[in-house]
């Protein structure tokens, strides 16, 4: 069974502060991909990255960035100089290839940026 | 190019109602996915679709929810009779050869809030 996991709940920074979100994840496939979506306020679910598992290599876009490491499971987010409009909940989700195109997601990070 | 469509973006019932919600998916995606989100969790799987074959709906409730996407592109979901328990945000999302080509990326739409009173 696949699993994904984001120990924390809620966090708070100041704004322009670094903060980095966790996530691990379970799973028995060898081939598998990872994501990052953004929930505002709104309620729709952005996408952000998606990146599979033979794919070891960090990734950085624009304020955003990834790190990948597969010998701990974790797939984890930093927003550098965070902005108020990175407030959001932040969902990590996990799926493997072979026509299982379920998303098993976390439970997702409350940021809140304060001005 | 427009994103997911979904409609209403929020409903209110009685228990025991039925209620619908619609879906129109990104213009050429074939696989749809109905996903479940309660209030604090991550969404949960419903139902996907591969153009108009639900090909995983192992997560439907079948007694009480139901769902179709005739033609190939829009679907509906729905709910009769409705319980106090299926208050959440409804999802939908949509993507491109899902399965065919490997995993390919989401994209969901705002959602519909349910309040079951």
């Amino acid at each position: 069974a696949q699993k994904v996991t984001q120990a924390q709940t809620e966090i708070s920074v100041v704004e322009k502060e670094d903060v980095t979100l966790d996530c691990v994840y379970e799973t028995r496939d060898t081939t598998y991909y990872l994501f990052w979506y953004k929930q505002p306020p709104s309620g729709e679910l952005v996408f952000l990255i998606r990146r599979n598992s033979f794919d070891e290599q960090n990734e950085i876009s624009g304020r955003y960035s990834w790190n990948f490491q597969k010998s701990t499971s974790s797939f984890n987010f930093t927003i550098t100089a965070s902005q108020v409009v990175d407030s959001a909940v932040y969902f990590c989700a996990l799926s493997s290839s072979g026509g299982n195109e379920k998303l098993t997601f976390g439970t997702g990070t409350r940021l809140t940026i304060i001005p | 190019e427009a994103g997911v469509v979904q409609s209403p973006r929020y409903k209110i019932i009685e228990k025991k109602q039925p209620v619908a919600f619609w879906c129109n998916p990104i213009s050429g995606h074939n696989t749809l996915y109905w996903y479940l989100q309660n209030l604090g969790q991550g969404p949960e799987l419903l139902i996907r679709y591969e153009n108009e074959e639900a090909v995983d709906d192992s997560q439907l409730p079948k007694d009480r929810f139901s769902a179709e996407r005739l033609k190939g592109v829009d679907s509906t979901l729905k709910i009769q009779p409705a319980e106090l328990g299926d208050s959440a945000v409804y999802l939908c999302a949509s993507s491109l050869e899902g399965g065919v080509a490997g995993v390919d990326t989401q994209y969901f739409g705002p959602g519909t809030r349910l309040t079951v009173l």
